[in-house]
Protein backbone atom coordinates (compact mmCIF):
# COMPACT_ATOMS: atom_id res chain seq x y z
CA UNK A 1 0.00 0.00 0.00
CA UNK A 2 1.16 3.39 -0.92
CA UNK A 3 2.05 5.73 1.67
CA UNK A 4 3.55 9.22 2.94
CA UNK A 5 5.32 10.05 5.90
CA UNK A 6 6.39 13.36 7.36
CA UNK A 7 8.35 13.08 9.82
CA UNK A 8 8.11 16.88 11.10
CA UNK A 9 4.92 17.32 12.98
CA UNK A 10 5.86 20.74 13.93
CA UNK A 11 8.89 23.17 13.06
CA UNK A 12 9.48 27.22 13.57
CA UNK A 13 11.35 29.38 11.98
CA UNK A 14 12.13 33.24 12.10
CA UNK A 15 10.85 35.51 9.40
CA UNK A 16 13.25 36.10 6.29
CA UNK A 17 14.83 32.52 6.73
CA UNK A 18 14.67 29.33 4.85
CA UNK A 19 13.03 26.25 5.60
CA UNK A 20 13.21 22.50 4.73
CA UNK A 21 9.91 19.86 5.21
CA UNK A 22 10.82 16.55 4.60
CA UNK A 23 8.33 13.77 2.90
CA UNK A 24 8.98 10.65 1.96
CA UNK A 25 6.84 7.78 0.30
CA UNK A 26 6.61 4.51 -0.38
CA UNK A 27 5.15 2.96 -3.88
CA UNK A 28 5.89 0.42 -6.29
CA UNK A 29 4.45 2.47 -8.99
CA UNK A 30 6.93 4.11 -11.80
CA UNK A 31 4.17 6.78 -13.01
CA UNK A 32 2.80 9.23 -10.59
CA UNK A 33 2.42 12.33 -9.20
CA UNK A 34 3.44 14.32 -5.62
CA UNK A 35 2.19 17.57 -4.40
CA UNK A 36 2.56 19.71 -1.29
CA UNK A 37 -0.34 21.79 -0.39
CA UNK A 38 -0.66 24.45 2.69
CA UNK A 39 -3.38 24.35 4.93
CA UNK A 40 -3.68 27.70 6.15
CA UNK A 41 -6.52 28.41 9.77
CA UNK A 42 -8.51 29.11 7.26
CA UNK A 43 -7.98 25.25 6.50
CA UNK A 44 -8.76 26.21 2.73
CA UNK A 45 -6.26 23.51 0.84
CA UNK A 46 -3.93 25.49 -1.32
CA UNK A 47 -1.91 23.66 -3.86
CA UNK A 48 1.86 24.93 -3.24
CA UNK A 49 4.09 22.92 -5.71
CA UNK A 50 3.19 19.61 -8.48
CA UNK A 51 6.13 17.19 -9.67
CA UNK A 52 5.41 14.84 -11.92
CA UNK A 53 7.79 11.79 -11.14
CA UNK A 54 8.91 11.10 -14.87
CA UNK A 55 10.22 14.79 -14.92
CA UNK A 56 13.69 14.76 -13.44
CA UNK A 57 14.13 18.70 -13.02
CA UNK A 58 12.96 19.46 -9.72
CA UNK A 59 9.58 22.19 -9.60
CA UNK A 60 9.81 25.53 -8.61
CA UNK A 61 7.41 28.30 -7.75
CA UNK A 62 8.42 31.64 -6.56
CA UNK A 63 9.77 31.16 -3.51
CA UNK A 64 8.77 27.18 -3.26
CA UNK A 65 11.06 24.51 -4.47
CA UNK A 66 11.05 20.64 -4.35
CA UNK A 67 13.98 18.59 -3.92
CA UNK A 68 12.60 15.18 -5.75
CA UNK A 69 14.71 12.20 -5.31
CA UNK A 70 12.92 9.52 -6.80
CA UNK A 71 15.01 6.57 -6.28
CA UNK A 72 15.28 7.62 -2.31
CA UNK A 73 11.52 8.53 -2.50
CA UNK A 74 11.72 11.71 -1.45
CA UNK A 75 10.17 14.67 -1.70
CA UNK A 76 11.03 17.39 0.17
CA UNK A 77 9.80 21.37 0.41
CA UNK A 78 12.25 24.48 0.73
CA UNK A 79 10.94 27.43 1.50
CA UNK A 80 12.95 30.58 0.64
CA UNK A 81 12.67 34.11 2.71
CA UNK A 82 9.99 32.45 4.62
CA UNK A 83 7.30 34.66 5.38
CA UNK A 84 4.54 35.47 8.03
CA UNK A 85 1.71 34.57 5.64
CA UNK A 86 3.46 31.32 4.84
CA UNK A 87 2.09 29.72 8.27
CA UNK A 88 0.03 26.74 8.46
CA UNK A 89 -0.16 22.92 7.89
CA UNK A 90 1.55 21.75 4.85
CA UNK A 91 0.60 18.82 3.80
CA UNK A 92 2.74 16.44 1.20
CA UNK A 93 0.43 13.69 -0.87
CA UNK A 94 1.13 11.00 -3.52
CA UNK A 95 -1.27 10.96 -6.34
CA UNK A 96 -1.27 7.58 -8.82
CA UNK A 97 -3.20 7.25 -12.25
CA UNK A 98 -6.39 6.49 -10.42
CA UNK A 99 -6.30 9.89 -9.10
CA UNK A 100 -6.68 8.68 -5.43
CA UNK A 101 -4.56 11.41 -3.53
CA UNK A 102 -2.67 10.22 -0.31
CA UNK A 103 -1.88 12.70 2.21
CA UNK A 104 1.05 12.64 4.93
CA UNK A 105 -0.02 13.40 8.14
CA UNK A 106 1.13 17.33 7.81
CA UNK A 107 3.86 19.42 9.68
CA UNK A 108 2.98 22.54 11.29
CA UNK A 109 4.78 25.06 10.33
CA UNK A 110 5.40 28.46 12.16
CA UNK A 111 6.89 31.56 10.86
CA UNK A 112 7.86 33.91 13.65
CA UNK A 113 8.30 37.76 13.31
CA UNK B 1 -14.27 31.24 -12.66
CA UNK B 2 -15.71 30.72 -9.32
CA UNK B 3 -13.92 28.03 -7.85
CA UNK B 4 -14.87 24.80 -6.09
CA UNK B 5 -18.35 25.47 -3.61
CA UNK B 6 -18.78 24.19 -0.77
CA UNK B 7 -21.94 24.22 1.27
CA UNK B 8 -22.83 24.38 4.52
CA UNK B 9 -19.61 25.90 5.82
CA UNK B 10 -20.23 24.34 9.14
CA UNK B 11 -23.21 21.48 10.17
CA UNK B 12 -24.25 20.81 13.29
CA UNK B 13 -26.17 17.48 13.95
CA UNK B 14 -27.49 15.69 16.87
CA UNK B 15 -26.57 12.19 17.12
CA UNK B 16 -28.61 9.82 14.84
CA UNK B 17 -29.48 12.75 12.74
CA UNK B 18 -28.55 12.50 8.81
CA UNK B 19 -26.20 15.47 7.43
CA UNK B 20 -26.04 16.15 3.94
CA UNK B 21 -23.08 17.99 2.33
CA UNK B 22 -22.90 19.47 -0.96
CA UNK B 23 -20.12 20.25 -3.80
CA UNK B 24 -20.55 22.16 -6.48
CA UNK B 25 -17.38 21.74 -9.12
CA UNK B 26 -15.65 24.09 -10.59
CA UNK B 27 -17.36 24.45 -14.26
CA UNK B 28 -16.21 22.16 -16.95
CA UNK B 29 -15.14 19.78 -14.00
CA UNK B 30 -16.76 16.41 -14.28
CA UNK B 31 -14.75 14.65 -11.59
CA UNK B 32 -15.15 14.62 -8.43
CA UNK B 33 -13.56 13.47 -4.85
CA UNK B 34 -14.75 13.62 -1.37
CA UNK B 35 -11.86 13.59 1.13
CA UNK B 36 -12.55 13.28 5.24
CA UNK B 37 -10.16 15.16 7.76
CA UNK B 38 -10.21 14.23 11.16
CA UNK B 39 -8.64 16.51 13.78
CA UNK B 40 -4.82 16.57 13.32
CA UNK B 41 -5.07 14.45 10.92
CA UNK B 42 -4.07 14.47 6.94
CA UNK B 43 -7.13 14.46 4.39
CA UNK B 44 -8.32 10.59 3.62
CA UNK B 45 -9.92 9.78 0.18
CA UNK B 46 -13.00 8.80 0.61
CA UNK B 47 -15.04 8.23 -2.81
CA UNK B 48 -14.73 9.36 -6.53
CA UNK B 49 -17.19 10.17 -8.95
CA UNK B 50 -17.77 11.70 -12.47
CA UNK B 51 -21.52 12.30 -13.40
CA UNK B 52 -24.10 9.69 -12.50
CA UNK B 53 -21.41 7.13 -11.87
CA UNK B 54 -19.36 6.11 -8.53
CA UNK B 55 -15.75 5.02 -9.95
CA UNK B 56 -14.07 4.20 -6.63
CA UNK B 57 -15.42 4.14 -3.17
CA UNK B 58 -12.99 2.52 -1.53
CA UNK B 59 -12.53 5.07 0.91
CA UNK B 60 -16.53 5.10 2.11
CA UNK B 61 -17.73 3.29 5.37
CA UNK B 62 -19.60 0.31 4.47
CA UNK B 63 -22.85 1.37 6.17
CA UNK B 64 -24.27 4.75 6.28
CA UNK B 65 -22.43 7.24 3.96
CA UNK B 66 -23.56 7.45 0.24
CA UNK B 67 -22.52 9.83 -2.61
CA UNK B 68 -23.68 10.78 -5.82
CA UNK B 69 -22.95 12.92 -8.80
CA UNK B 70 -26.50 13.93 -10.91
CA UNK B 71 -26.71 14.58 -14.25
CA UNK B 72 -27.84 18.21 -13.09
CA UNK B 73 -26.75 19.87 -9.54
CA UNK B 74 -23.85 19.26 -7.10
CA UNK B 75 -22.57 16.02 -5.81
CA UNK B 76 -23.86 15.29 -2.64
CA UNK B 77 -22.78 13.19 0.53
CA UNK B 78 -25.24 11.56 2.63
CA UNK B 79 -24.46 10.49 6.49
CA UNK B 80 -27.15 8.73 7.68
CA UNK B 81 -27.33 8.34 11.17
CA UNK B 82 -24.56 10.25 12.54
CA UNK B 83 -22.79 9.29 15.82
CA UNK B 84 -19.80 11.45 17.13
CA UNK B 85 -16.80 10.25 15.51
CA UNK B 86 -18.22 11.29 12.28
CA UNK B 87 -17.09 14.85 13.13
CA UNK B 88 -14.71 16.06 10.84
CA UNK B 89 -14.06 18.38 8.20
CA UNK B 90 -14.88 16.91 4.46
CA UNK B 91 -13.44 18.24 1.58
CA UNK B 92 -14.60 18.39 -1.97
CA UNK B 93 -12.12 18.30 -4.95
CA UNK B 94 -13.00 18.48 -8.95
CA UNK B 95 -11.20 18.05 -11.67
CA UNK B 96 -11.42 18.73 -15.47
CA UNK B 97 -8.91 15.77 -15.78
CA UNK B 98 -6.74 13.20 -14.70
CA UNK B 99 -3.81 14.50 -12.25
CA UNK B 100 -5.25 17.53 -11.36
CA UNK B 101 -7.64 18.32 -8.21
CA UNK B 102 -8.90 21.91 -6.91
CA UNK B 103 -10.34 21.58 -3.22
CA UNK B 104 -13.16 23.87 -2.00
CA UNK B 105 -13.22 25.24 1.23
CA UNK B 106 -14.64 22.44 2.80
CA UNK B 107 -18.07 21.71 5.58
CA UNK B 108 -16.46 21.53 9.18
CA UNK B 109 -19.39 18.72 10.84
CA UNK B 110 -19.97 18.45 14.23
CA UNK B 111 -22.02 16.02 15.93
CA UNK B 112 -23.17 16.79 19.47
Amino acid sequence: AQTVTQSQPEMSVQEAETVTLSCTYDTSENNYYLFWYKQPPSRQMILVIRQEAYKQQNATENRFSVNFQKAAKSFSLKISDSQLGDTAMYFCAWMNRDDKIIFGKGTRLHILP
Amino acid sequence: NAGVMQNPRHLVRRRGQEARLRCSPMKGHSHVYWYRQLPEEGLKFMVYLQKENIIDESGMPKERFSAEFPKEGPSILRIQQVVRGDSAAYFCASSPQKNEQYFGPGTRLTVT
